[in-house]
């Protein structure tokens, strides 16, 4: 069974850089399928983020591509989410998932974890 | 940008159908946008009910179906039941490996 689990810090100061891990088990990132990054800010809607390939290809949300990058390590088989110049507006919950490429869906998904900005 | 709608609300009657729609503010949606359907209740991760347009995911009941109507993809619940009042989101392909999901429809079971 593929499982997802974000960590990173919960509180993030405006203006900083924000980051998480996802760590995935039940299957290793290098044998294929993206891997994506979504958020919830607090009773709003779902927003993609951007995936990325084992090799390291990216694709980013055009409002989110000039602070958004993501990186892969096959080696601890995970994948990370910076984003920076943070503002309260970035205050969400965020979810890694996998997704299928080529039927552009999501598959297996994280819990969540719940990042706030505030000084 | 384009932006994918969705009805902000909704409600049906135990035992009733009802037809969610994934639009586009420009545009029709079809299948090359690899339409996909997500249910959300609240405090919990999103679970996978439909993609390609019209396939269910694993263990999602057949009550849930999706479809092309016209220039929207749909989800329809056929004979809803309590349970089925959540939050559901779609998602269609826009290419160069962009994904971007409608605002959501909030579904009431009474």
């Amino acid at each position: 069974q593929v499982q997802l689990q974000e960590s990173g810090p919960g509180l993030v100061k405006p203006s900083e850089t924000l980051s998480l891990t996802c760590s995935v088990s039940g299957y290793s990132i290098s044998s294929g399928y993206y891997w994506d990054w979504i958020r919830q800010p607090p009773g709003k809607g779902l927003e993609w983020i951007g995936s990325i390939y084992y090799t390291g290809s990216t694709s980013y949300s055009p409002s989110l591509k000039s602070r958004v990058t993501m990186s892969v390590d096959t080696s601890k088989n995970q994948f990370s989410l910076k984003l920076t110049s943070v503002t309260a507006a970035d205050s969400a919950v965020y979810y890694c998932l996998r997704q299928w490429g080529g039927t552009y869906y999501f598959d297996y998904w994280g819990q969540g974890t719940l990042v706030t900005v505030s000084s | 940008q384009t932006v994918v709608t969705q009805e902000p609300s909704f409600s049906v009657s135990p035992g009733g159908t009802v037809t969610l729609t994934c639009g586009l503010s420009s545009g029709s949606v079809s299948a090359s946008y690899y339409p996909s359907w997500y249910q959300q209740t609240p405090g919990q991760a999103p679970r996978t009910l439909i993609y390609f347009t019209n396939t269910r995911s694993s263990g999602v009941p057949d009550r849930f179906s999706g479809s092309i109507l016209g220039n929207k993809a749909a989800l329809t619940i056929t004979g809803a039941q309590a349970e089925d009042e959540s939050d559901y989101y779609c998602v269609l392909y826009m290419g160069s490996g962009i994904l971007v999901f409608g605002g959501g429809t909030k579904l009431t079971v009474l």
